[in-house]
């Protein structure tokens, strides 16, 4: 199994453009989860979806960041306008999707977006 | 809401020695708690998973134990190595099915 596979790796784009994340689970996992990753405030989830619902978006800033399963392999995170404070690696993880249940919990290598 | 709670923040030592790390969390009821690890610019790698009916687990050098009631795990490296040097992060699952993290440890061990 290739793991959890995110796109880009690397991102820089200019303030105000739209930014699209993607993210392929992991297959046979029905639960697919955003994180942030900040220096000043660590990993924070943004969303979750299982069995490609939505569950919990409360994490998610505001009305300029959105999220779409629209099939169990694959999701994506989308930015539209980018401000510079977005600026943070954007981990994506899947699981088997069992209430508290950390087993098969694998994350992907992120990707580091830069707005300038 | 859950709380983790890492420390320290940050940890040097030379190569060899045994060190401990810290995490705390406000709900005792919880499922199981998951450390991982970070190196720079990657991704999270799982070490350790103990499940609540647990005390500890074992992984190599690496230890870690967890006493729900008092709200407390530990993470022991046994002869540390250079190769040791990332960030450590513990966490535990919300009451659904996501993640809260501590803010990690970073570890330095110096040849």
């Amino acid at each position: 199994d290739a793991g959890v596979i995110q796109s880009p790796r690397h991102e820089v784009t200019e303030m105000g453009q739209e930014v699209t994340l993607r993210c392929k689970p992991i297959s046979g996992h029905n639960s697919l989860f955003w994180y942030r990753q900040t220096m000043m405030r660590g990993l924070e989830l943004l969303i979750y979806f299982n069995n490609n619902v939505p569950i919990d978006d409360s994490g998610m800033p505001e009305d300029r960041f959105s999220a779409k399963m629209p099939n169990a392999s694959f999701s994506t995170l989308k930015i539209q306008p980018s401000e510079p404070r977005d600026s943070a690696v954007y981990f994506c993880a899947s699981s088997t999707g069992r209430t508290g249940d950390l087993r098969g919990y694998t994350f992907g290598s992120g990707t580091r977006l830069t707005v300038v | 809401k859950q709380e983790v709670t890492q420390i320290p923040a940050a940890l040097s030592v030379p190569e060899g020695e045994n060190l401990v790390l810290n995490c705390s969390f406000t709900d005792s009821a919880i499922y199981n708690l998951q450390w991982f690890r970070q190196d720079p610019g990657k991704g999270l790698t799982s070490l350790l998973l103990i499940q609540s009916s647990q005390r500890e687990q074992t992984s190599g050098r690496l230890n870690a134990s967890l006493d729900k009631s008092s709200g407390r795990s530990t993470l022991y490296i046994a002869a540390s190595q250079p190769g040791d040097s990332a960030t450590y992060l513990c966490a535990v699952p919300n009451s659904g099915y996501a993640l809260n993290f501590g803010k990690g440890t970073s570890l330095l061990v110096t040849p």
